[in-house]
């Protein structure tokens, strides 16, 4: 059974600091990786995608991959209020265009 | 780019009635879509894989008689919940896959809301 785990939640950060999401996976096959953000009662929309090891930043937020490790991260700078929401992570599952999907990690961000 | 819509973004219909939902690509053509199904304050479970022109792949446990599925075109596909029950009751996304671009991302559609008294 392939898996996604995150812890879900919720986590706290106050405005302006740096939040941490973490997301392991066990298919080690898995080359594609997926960080979503999801706004109660909407669907999730795109963040952003990692395919290789190490960091990849785009505007406020990095993502972080070790394949060794089986280990995906979101780096969120200068949290704002705005950014609370649930987090998901999703792994593409090896020779399919299928995701799993992690139960998700719920972010607040205190004002 | 990469837009998909879906209508109705909510339904409330009586027990043993059935409901049809659409998603639309509608920048781009998806060769595939994927419909998924989210219970309060659960992750997304995918239910199906639709590809356009053949049968849809329901993931275990789904019942392919009772949640049809149509991919008709690169940008429509439709679920239809047959007879629903209370239990049907759930927050409703498709997906469709970019797949004819260079990364294999799925872009959400916003979802429909299907209450089922």
């Amino acid at each position: 059974q392939k898996e996604v785990e995150q812890n879900s939640g919720p986590l706290s950060v106050p405005e302006g600091a740096i939040a941490s999401l973490n997301c392991t996976y066990s298919d080690r096959g898995s080359q594609s990786f997926f960080w979503y953000r999801q706004y109660s009662g909407k669907s999730p929309e795109l963040i952003m995608f990692i395919y290789s090891n190490g960091d990849k930043e785009d505007g406020r937020f990095t993502a972080q991959l070790n394949k060794a490790s089986q280990y995906v991260s979101l780096l969120i700078r200068d949290s704002q209020p705005s950014d609370s929401a649930t987090y998901l992570c999703a792994v593409k599952v090896a020779g399919t265009y299928k995701y799993i999907f992690g139960t998700g990690t719920r972010l607040k961000v205190l004002a | 780019g990469a837009v998909v819509s879906q209508h109705p973004s909510w339904v409330i219909c009586k027990s043993g009635t059935s409901v049809k939902i659409e998603c639309r690509s509608l920048d781009f053509q998806a060769t595939t879509m994927f419909w998924y199904r989210q219970f309060p304050k659960q992750s997304l479970m995918l239910m199906a894989t639709s590809n356009e022109g053949s049968k849809a792949t329901y993931e275990q446990g789904v019942e392919k008689d009772k949640f049809l599925i149509n991919h008709a075109s690169l940008t429509l596909s439709t679920l239809t919940v047959t007879s629903a029950h209370p239990e049907d009751s759930s927050f409703y996304i498709c997906s469709a896959g970019h797949t004819r671009a260079r990364t294999d991302t799925q872009y959400f559609g916003p979802g429909t809301r299907l209450t089922v008294l």
